[in-house]
């Protein structure tokens, strides 16, 4: 399978502990963006990454929250001190860097996160 | 900032029957993407425009870009059981960082009655 790749698929957390995720998006696409999506909503953006560079993070992204790509392969999400209002889907999608293709994005299953 | 405002919320419709959803907004955009997201899953691409006017089909699936730049259809004929599922319209903006932030609708919720 050469999708967008995201892991773990759920995961269920105490409040105030940290919380780790990974993506790997498609192989040649240089772009991953992370979004977030709650019940009844539309996924919003949070952050993006051209190669290994964080170019541009979302208002949504507090200070609570950091993400990484290292090698300009895989990425991860961190959180920090969950809390009750950070349960949501977090969804990764990836798209290439040309043309007019660099507008489609390609999403992974998502990780559902529920904080208790 | 931007918004994309879906109807109908919600449809029931009769297997068979053909299906039709659109998507507005205030602002003009470039691109249109309509999504199908399945329960527990992340959204699936389903057609992309690129041109005012333009009429793009995948199968069943017919979207059309608006000639106003500011809407945008997909319509769905002789829908099956497997076209239950929320669809959502979305439109990049350039950000000026290199990325296109996608902004989503809120969803159109489809459910076929067998």
């Amino acid at each position: 399978d050469t999708g967008v790749s995201q892991d773990p698929r759920h995961k269920i957390t105490k409040r105030g502990q940290n919380v780790t995720f990974r993506c790997d998006p498609i192989s040649e696409h240089n772009r991953l963006y992370w979004y977030r999506q709650t019940l009844g909503q539309g996924p919003e953006f949070l952050t993006y990454f051209q190669n290994e560079a964080q170019l541009e993070k979302s208002r949504l992204l507090s200070d609570r929250f950091s993400a990484e790509r290292p090698k300009g392969s895989f990425s991860t999400l961190e959180i920090q001190r969950t809390e009750q209002g950070d349960s949501a889907m977090y969804l990764c999608a990836s798209s290439p860097g040309q043309g007019r293709l660099n507008t489609e994005a390609f999403f992974g299953q998502g990780t559902r996160l529920t904080v208790v | 900032g931007q918004q994309l405002n879906q109807s109908p919320q919600s449809m029931f419709i009769q297997e068979g029957e053909d299906v039709s959803m659109n998507c507005t907004s205030s602002s003009i955009f470039n691109t249109w993407l309509w999504y199908k997201q399945d329960p527990g899953e992340g959204p699936v691409l389903l057609i992309a425009l690129y041109k005012a006017g333009e009429l793009t089909s995948n199968g069943r699936l017919t979207a059309q870009f608006g000639i106003t730049r500011k809407d945008s259809f997909l319509n769905i004929s002789a829908s099956i059981p497997s076209d239950v599922g929320i669809y959502f319209c979305a439109a990049p903006a350039y950000s000026g960082a290199g990325s296109y932030q996608l902004t989503f609708g809120k969803g159109t919720k489809l459910s076929v009655i067998p």
